[in-house]
This record gives structure tokens, C-alpha cells and sequence, in this order.
């Protein structure tokens, strides 16, 4: 497996409050991407990065915010958490965009309350 | 943007038998084409891929075949065995962004009885 570490693994938290979830990378890969899955939806991006501090917005990116100061770390943070965000959260990495491999990291199971 | 389809949702075969998962895309311009494998409880993890070129690619007992003209590709697994049983991932591969993010198809969960 690529190096890829996401923490936390699980994660209960209430309704309103904020949340940050973490993605570490150790194979010095230039794209990071965070994915939601949701049974009947698959995975769905949420937000990528190309480079450090250049991020852009997936497909699902309401109520969530990304930063990268750093080419190994990539940050989901939900402001307020709602209900409707409890999923599992997937993090990859792809070493060049354009041959489109991804590997992803083994995930964040966040439940709100 | 695009759009992946992806069927059946569930496949039910007997050990031994093949298996096919169909997906078809919408934007011509894609030009990747990864399959993923995901167990319960673990992460998406490659299988195989295929890109616009090549119109079939094989690994041991699987394959995937790819018709640019409709759109569509597929993947087959031959000689089904249990632990085979998993949900698959089809994706397409868009490069217009500086992203080049890939588009999920909905899953398909294979089971394999013994």
C-alpha cells in the first residue's frame, strides 16, 4: 500500500461542531484528493489538491473546506457538522494527474450525532 | 461534467462461473479507465486499468474491454472464486481540470457462493 495515513480512523462527533480530518502522505506525491462514500453513491470528491495551497472543489464540496500548506498533509475540515455529513471519508493520492492512478488511504468513518 | 453509470448493483454467481460489470461514460474526452476492488471494510484498491488506445487488457483472470464509439467498458472476471466477492468501482479519468479528477460509477457488489 501507498504510504497514506488518515486520522482519525473514527470519529463521533455532535451536531454544530467543527471537524478536521487529516490525510499524511509519505511518497512525496504531488495530487491529493478527499472523497465521501455513501452507500448507493460510491465516492464522490469532495475536494482535490494539484500542488501545495492549490485546491479546487470537487463535486460535493458544500459545507466543506480543504488546506495544504504542506505537499505531504491535506486537511478536510467541516465547519459545523450536520448529519447528513456522517459517511466514510476516503483520502488519495496520484503521483501525475494526467495517468489518473490513484491510492487511497484506509479511511475515516465519521459518524454525527 | 461527466457521468458514470454503472450495472448491475449486485451480481450473484456460482464459484467458477464469469462475471461482467458494465459502466458507460458521457464525455468523450476521457481517456482512463480504472477498475477498483473494495472489500468490506477496506479501501479502494486498484485492479486494473485501461486507457483509450487499447481496446482490451488482461491480467490472469481478469479483463477489461473498452468501446470508445459507445462509450462503455467492462470488466470480466473468469473462474470466480470467493474471495473474489467484493464491490467494484468503474471510473473515467477527466483531464480538463488541473486536477484530473476521476468520476465513480455507483458500485457493484459481486458475490461469489461456493
Amino acid at each position: 500500500d501507498a504510504g497514506i495515513t488518515q486520522s482519525p480512523r473514527h470519529k463521533v462527533t455532535e451536531t454544530g461542531t467543527p471537524v478536521t480530518l487529516r490525510c499524511h502522505q509519505t511518497e512525496n506525491h504531488r495530487y491529493m484528493y478527499w472523497y465521501r462514500q455513501d452507500p448507493g453513491h460510491g465516492l464522490r470528491l469532495i475536494h482535490y489538491s494539484y500542488g501545495v495551497k492549490d485546491t479546487d472543489k470537487g463535486e460535493v464540496s458544500d459545507g466543506y473546506s480543504v488546506s495544504r500548506s504542506k505537499t505531504e498533509d491535506f486537511l478536510l475540515t467541516l465547519e459545523s457538522a450536520t448529519s447528513s455529513q456522517t459517511s466514510v471519508y476516503f483520502c488519495a493520492i496520484s503521483q501525475s494527474g494526467a495517468e489518473g492512478i490513484q491510492y487511497f488511504g484506509a479511511g475515516t468513518r465519521l459518524s454525527v450525532l | 461534467g461527466e457521468n458514470v453509470e454503472q450495472h448491475p448493483s449486485t451480481l450473484s454467481v456460482q464459484e467458477g462461473d464469469s462475471a461482467v460489470i458494465k459502466c458507460t461514460y458521457s464525455d468523450s474526452a476521457s481517456n482512463y479507465f480504472p477498475w477498483y476492488k473494495q472489500e468490506l471494510g477496506k479501501r479502494p484498491q486498484l485492479i486494473i486499468d485501461i486507457r483509450s488506445n487499447v481496446g482490451e487488457k488482461k491480467d490472469q483472470r481478469i479483463a477489461v474491454t473498452l468501446n470508445k464509439t459507445a462509450k462503455h467498458f467492462s470488466l470480466h472476471i473468469t473462474e470466480t472464486q470467493p474471495e473474489d466477492s467484493a464491490v467494484y468501482f468503474c471510473a473515467a479519468l477527466d483531464s480538463y481540470n488541473a486536477g484530473n479528477m476521476l468520476t465513480f460509477g455507483g458500485g457493484t457488489r459481486l458475490m461469489v457462493k461456493p
